[in-house]
């Protein structure tokens, strides 16, 4: 089974601000895209970055930069100078070459206070 | 449009009604997904379109849920005698691209409530 990680159902942090969200996944396929995405009470999933398992280097998108640790199948995500608006659900998701599927992870609860 | 459409924003269907959920995706796109998001939890696939071609549906959790696309534009989601497991976020996401490095454009979604 293919499954993916969020050990912290509630993160707290204040304004301007770093927060660190963890994020594990398991998969047996070497070739896969990793992605965050947040969710706002819109509902609507909000691409926030992506990270293809090929390079090694982290990504990074403004203020958000993920820590990739293949070997150890890690993928977190970190929010510098947080922003009031930063506030939302944050999913932890894959998809490999071979299926059509995204996984996602069950989700982080964000809070960000003044 | 210049985003993922779905509608209605809101359902409720008594239990044992037939429903039928609707995406507009971005004008272009090939790949067209759907989801499933029950409370608390993160999205679920339901299947997949390439086109007009449902290529994956091995998401669908029953035969009382049904899928089509037949223009490889506008597509729906029917789901039969609900049940009130059914009650859920329907997300649709469409993609321009058919590979799987590229994030999807996802809509609102539908809340479904089975009462």
């Amino acid at each position: 089974a293919q499954t993916v990680t969020q050990s912290q159902p509630e993160m707290s942090v204040q304004e301007a601000e770093t927060v660190t969200l963890s994020c594990t996944y398991d998969t047996s396929e070497s070739d896969y895209y990793l992605f965050w995405y947040k969710q706002p009470p819109s509902r609507q999933m909000i691409l926030v970055i992506r990270q293809e398992a090929y390079k090694q280097q982290n990504a990074t998108e403004n203020r958000f930069s993920v820590n990739f640790q293949k070997a150890a199948k890690s993928f977190s995500l970190k929010i510098s100078d947080s922003q009031l608006g930063d506030a939302a659900m944050y999913f932890c998701a894959y998809r490999t070459d071979s299926g059509y599927a995204l996984n996602f992870g069950k989700g982080t609860s964000l809070l960000v206070t003044p | 449009g210049a985003g993922v459409s779905q509608s209605p924003r809101y359902k409720v269907a008594k239990r044992g009604q037939d429903v039928a959920l609707r995406c507009d995706p971005i004008s272009g796109h090939v790949s067209l997904f759907w989801y499933q998001q029950a409370l608390g939890q993160g999205p679920e696939f339901l299947t997949y379109f390439q086109n007009e071609a449902q290529l994956d549906k091995s998401g669908l959790p029953s035969d009382r849920f049904f899928a089509e696309r037949p223009e490889g534009s506008v597509s729906t989601l029917k789901i039969q005698r609900t049940q009130q497991e059914d009650s859920a976020v329907y997300l649709c996401a469409s993609s321009q691209y058919q590979g799987p490095s590229y994030g999807y454009t996802f809509g609102s979604g539908t809340r479904l409530t089975v009462v």
